[in-house]
């Protein structure tokens, strides 16, 4: 089976650093993408792990451990415009769908001042 | 194009009423997804083209779900009979294609926002 667990919910504050956790379980594993989606618009893509460890881009980082099942999203020095939801997904091995991405439901940031 | 374009943004209809919904991938893009979001839900997974092949239609929630694709870019899909459950922002995206690297995200569109009355 398929399953990607994320919280709901977070919020923080202006300046501040937030991790977003994600868990999955997924029949087969070729990497792990973390994407921005801020409402009403497309979710642009943030990151990628297929490897163990931490990928840094700028502000954004992301770790991977796949022996845990375990992701996460580091926003360091948020600002207000961070706010927004922050969906995991994985990638499966190729199969009849193609590359297609397993999506978690998401989690909401809301940063205040 | 530059990116994913989908048609219309929003569209309300009358339960029972078919739609269709428009999707023109990025240039060059072979491999095309529809996807559908509901309120607090994830994105849940429709179909899947690779050209104009769709290998796998599971993901399609029923029978009155079509979609195709044509000359290896535009998608259109299809609702018919239209029911109060259909409504959800249905989003596309596409990818280089099974020839790319795993790490090739997928590029979304904007999505096309449903609402049956």
């Amino acid at each position: 089976g398929q399953n990607i667990d994320q919280p709901t919910e977070m919020t923080a504050t202006e300046g501040a650093i937030v991790q977003i956790n994600c868990t999955y379980q997924t029949s087969g594993f070729n990497g792990l993408f973390w994407y921005q989606q801020h409402a009403g618009e497309a979710p642009t893509f943030l990151s990628y792990n297929v490897l163990d460890g931490l990928e840094e881009k700028g502000r954004f980082s992301s770790f991977l451990s796949r022996s845990k099942g375990y992701s996460y999203l580091l926003l360091k020095e948020l600002q207000m415009k961070d706010s927004a939801s922050y969906l995991c997904a994985v990638r499966p091995p190729i199969n009849q769908a193609g590359t297609a991405l397993i999506f978690g439901k998401g989690t909401t940031l809301s940063v205040s001042s | 194009g530059a990116g994913v374009s989908q048609s219309p943004s929003n569209k309300v209809t009358e339960k029972g009423k078919d739609v269709e919904l428009r999707c023109d991938p990025i240039s060059g893009h072979t491999a095309l997804y529809w996807y559908r979001q509901s309120l607090g839900q994830g994105l849940e997974f429709l179909i899947y083209f690779q050209g104009n092949s769709a290998p796998d239609k599971s993901g399609l929630p029923s029978d009155r779900f079509s979609a195709e694709r044509t000359g290896g870019s535009v998608s259109t899909l299809t609702i018919q009979r239209t029911q109060q459950e259909d409504s959800a922002v249905y989003l596309c995206a596409s990818s280089p294609g099974l020839g790319a690297l795993y790490n090739s995200p997928l590029h979304f569109g904007n999505g096309t926002r449903l609402t049956v009355t």
